[in-house]
Parts: structure tokens; C-alpha cells; sequence
């Protein structure tokens, strides 16, 4: 069956560092997507991505936030220099596209910024 | 407007009981309610899910009952097996241009006792 997987599956990072975390959509899917959960809080909703550009981001995507599908399998979310408060689980998700179809998530980045 | 408020935080059952979590919601814009189950360590994955022009929809064990004019819904897990502890996410779906944007609730932590 196929599923969306995410590298690394935990990354540890000093505050004001770069990273980027990896995900590789189910391949017939046109829709991309990242979601963060913080501890014990709720999945939020970061971005979603079609055909090269961004379609929506919510206020948490700000300007130290980049996504990028930088071939035609890998859909990347780049953090520019991290905060403490950007520690949290980075699901990557993909769908279809079809209306409503289902948005299959990945198993998750654990990003720790110290 | 753009929130789902899910109830309760965790739930304790017996083997063999019903489990009940319920959801509400604001934006009659939302048009698709799916219901999400994550195990420790896991990304979120579909369990079921209803669109608003039905009142119930049942898959196994698992009933999405839907009040339109309630603007609520909810989650009934009948013959609660130990399996089944996870913590479930209700979401709701703001389908917009193409995309699928999940917006979910703050999550239930079930927990089923053998």
C-alpha cells in the first residue's frame, strides 16, 4: 500500500539553525501539505501546496517558513533559523485531489530546537 | 469561526463499552467531517468520515452521527476493544479550490480497559 514518508524522523537542532525536513507524497497525488502538533496539542494547519506554489498558509507559516518540490518526488519545509517554540511533530500529508478525498499523513518529523 | 471544539479530553471504557466523543463547529462552510485516529508516534490516519447531507454513517464498529442544524457531530465506537485506545481528532474540511484544508479539534484521548 502506499504511504507518505517523512525524514528525518527526529531532528535536533540549536535555536537560530536551518533545517529542513523531507517528505516523499504518495506519487500519483497532486496535493501537498505540512501540519504541526505540538505536544499534546491539537494537529494545526501550516500549508498546502499545488502545482509549484502555495495555496493557502495559515499565520503560523510566517516569512521563516519555505516549502519547496524540489524534484518530482520530494516536498521539503524549511525552517529558516528556528525558535524553541518551533519544537513540535511535522506531519507531511498528500491527496489526490479530488473533492474531499482523503489527505494521507506521513508518520512525522520530531523537531526539537534547543 | 474557523474552530472545532472537540469533547471530551480523555475518555476511560471498559472492554466491550461505548465510547463517545463529540465535536461542534461554527463555519457552515465546512463540508466534510472526517474523524482521525493516531496511535504514540504515529501521523494521524482516516477512520471515517461524513459530508453534512447525512444525518449517519456506519463503518464496523465505528458511527459518525451528524446534526447540520446543530452544527455538532460525533464519534460512537461500539464493543470498545483495548485496540482501540488511541486519541482521536474529529476535523472538519474547508474545501477550497481544490485543496483540502483540515481543521481539527483539540483531541480525545481514549483509553479502552480490559
Amino acid at each position: 500500500e502506499p504511504e507518505v514518508t517523512q525524514t528525518p524522523s527526529h531532528q535536533v537542532t540549536q535555536m537560530g539553525q536551518e533545517v529542513i525536513l523531507r517528505c516523499v507524497p504518495i506519487s500519483n497525488h497532486l496535493y501537498f501539505y505540512w501540519y504541526r502538533q505540538i505536544l499534546g496539542q491539537k494537529v494545526e494547519f501550516l500549508v498546502s501546496f499545488y502545482n509549484n506554489e502555495i495555496s493557502e498558509k495559515s499565520e503560523i507559516f510566517d516569512d521563516q517558513f519555505s516549502v519547496e518540490r524540489p524534484d518530482g518526488s520530494n516536498f521539503t519545509l524549511k525552517i529558516r533559523s528556528t525558535k524553541l517554540e518551533d519544537s513540535a511533530m511535522y506531519f507531511c500529508a498528500s491527496s489526490d485531489g479530488d473533492s474531499h478525498n482523503e489527505q494521507f499523513f506521513g508518520p512525522g518529523t520530531r523537531l526539537t530546537v534547543l | 469561526q474557523q474552530q472545532v471544539k472537540q469533547s471530551p479530553q480523555s475518555l476511560i471504557v471498559q472492554k466491550g463499552g461505548i465510547s463517545i466523543i463529540n465535536c461542534a463547529y461554527e463555519n457552515t462552510a465546512f463540508d466534510y467531517f472526517p474523524w482521525y485516529q493516531q496511535f504514540p508516534g504515529k501521523g494521524p490516519a482516516l477512520l471515517i468520515a461524513i459530508r453534512p447531507d447525512v444525518s449517519e454513517k456506519k463503518e464496523g464498529r465505528f458511527t459518525i452521527s451528524f446534526n447540520k442544524s446543530a452544527k455538532q457531530f460525533s464519534l460512537h465506537i461500539m464493543d470498545s476493544q483495548p485496540g482501540d485506545s488511541a486519541t482521536y481528532f474529529c476535523a472538519a474540511d474547508l474545501f477550497s479550490g481544490g485543496y483540502n484544508k483540515l481543521i481539527f479539534g483539540a483531541g480525545t484521548r481514549l483509553a479502552v480497559h480490559p
